[in-house]
């Protein structure tokens, strides 16, 4: 069965911090690893990885995808209360469909 | 520019009621999907469409039906509502050419009682 399993499920950390969130992944016919920040409502896209090792970077947001491994790494330097936020994963197969991780509660203290 | 809007945002039902969600999206997107997010699982997909006229069942179908008629509308039911489909649905669309992300809704906040 097809999973993505998210770590931590939660996490409190100060501004100016930087944080690491995890996600591992079993999913037959691997396509494509997607990261997405949700805070009230509708979760917003940040990044796609589809090749090992090629970091996507924006502003203070990086992610790195090991397919080998079969995880990923989203990265947060110098935190702002504004990145407080759900942060979920999912993975796409060559169907279309995405299968999301639990998601990752990030709480940013000022 | 709506992107993907979901109508009504929020509704409370009681047990045995039926009810339709519609989702709406204005960038011709061939993909839309469905999904419910319930605390602790994540996002989980009902059903999802590929093109006007067809359907196809997700992860959790049952007590749901989808019709997908107009290229630009998906819309969701519930037959006959449980308070185990109280939850947030969230709506989705794609592209159908390309390796491109999904681009989702504000959700509806649906509660059965």
């Amino acid at each position: 069965e097809d999973k993505v399993v998210q770590s931590p499920l939660s996490l409190v950390v100060h501004e100016g911090d930087t944080v690491t969130l995890n996600c591992s992944y079993e999913v037959t016919n691997f396509r494509s690893l997607l990261w997405y920040k949700q805070e009230k409502k509708a979760p917003t896209f940040l990044f796609m990885l589809t090749s090992s090792g090629i970091e996507k970077k924006s502003g203070r947001l990086s992610s790195i995808l090991d397919k080998k491994e079969l995880f990923s790494i989203l990265n947060i330097t110098a935190t702002q209360t504004g990145d407080s936020a759900v942060y979920l994963c999912a993975v796409s197969s060559n169907t279309g469909k995405l299968i999301f991780g639990q998601g990752t509660t990030l709480q940013v203290k000022p | 520019n709506a992107g993907v809007t979901q109508t009504p945002k929020f509704r409370v039902l009681k047990t045995g009621q039926s009810m339709t969600l519609l989702c709406a999206q204005d960038m011709n997107h061939e993909y839309m999907y469905w999904y419910r997010q319930d605390p602790g699982m994540g996002l989980r997909l009902i059903h999802y469409s590929v093109g006007e006229g067809t359907t196809a069942k997700g992860e959790v179908p049952d007590g749901y039906n989808v019709s997908r008629l107009k290229k630009q509308n998906f819309l969701l039911g519930l037959e006959s509502a449980a308070p185990s489909q109280t939850s947030v649905y969230f709506c989705a669309s794609k592209t159908g050419t390309g390796n491109q992300p999904q681009h989702f809704g504000d959700g509806t906040r649906l509660s059965i009682l």
